[in-house]
């Protein structure tokens, strides 16, 4: 088993642009859901989804983030444009009971 | 007022000491207790469950006061490589999936 599997590890984009986060989720898994961890916050659910149906996108911070589950095995989640306060490392956690996170993908916006 | 709360710390201790983190969760209804471990620039993982009736794994032992609306964890016999961040999660309602972490607490244990 292979985890879930954020990519990219690390990301620096400049303010404005487009950033895409990936991860896939472990097989059989039917919960999926994206958290944003800040030295001042600490860990914030941002949405999860539910067989991959998203149940609730309250922690969505504004309208500039998004995130689709096209598939059992896939989501993203993306943010445009980006701003330097979106600085974070954004895990991905799956889950068929207990949580499985993946590694993150550590953002940084300059 | 936030749903889970904990002590930031850190907390430094020797190796072999003793130590215990509690942490209180604001809603009645909250049904499930776990302890994660999050070492420095990596992903949280599960450390142990909590039931009611309190339980161990180890050196660790972790209990629930549902009246207090608290869980704790104790550390026996602290290791170097126990230093890491603990946070306290919990789940309420119907929807157990839906997971409520506390910041965390640093524990530096020192040779």
């Amino acid at each position: 088993d292979a985890g879930v599997i954020q990519s990219p590890r690390h990301e620096v984009t400049e303010m404005g642009q487009e950033v895409t986060l990936r991860c896939k989720p472990i097989s059989g898994h039917n919960s999926l859901f994206w958290y944003r961890q800040t030295m001042m916050r600490g860990l914030e659910l941002l949405i999860y989804f539910n067989n991959n149906v998203p149940i609730d996108d309250s922690g969505m911070p504004e309208d500039r983030f998004s995130a689709k589950m096209p598939n059992a095995s896939f989501s993203t989640l993306k943010i445009q444009p980006s701003e330097p306060r979106d600085s974070a490392v954004y895990f991905c956690a799956s889950s068929l009971g207990g949580y499985t996170f993946g590694s993150g993908t550590r953002l940084t916006v300059v | 007022r936030k749903e889970v709360e904990q002590d930031p710390g850190p907390f430094n201790v020797p190796e072999g000491a003793t130590v215990a983190f509690n942490c209180t969760y604001s809603n009645s209804a909250s049904q499930s207790f776990f302890w994660y471990r999050q070492d420095c620039r990596k992903e949280p993982k599960l450390l142990m469950s909590v039931y009611s009736s309190g339980n161990e794994d180890g050196r660790f032992t972790a209990q629930l006061n549902r009246a207090s609306q608290y869980i704790s964890l104790l550390i026996r016999d602290s290791k170097l490589s126990d230093s890491a961040t603990y946070l306290c999660v919990v789940t309420r309602g119907s929807n157990f999936n839906k997971f409520y972490f506390g910041s965390g607490t640093k524990l530096n244990v020192k040779p």
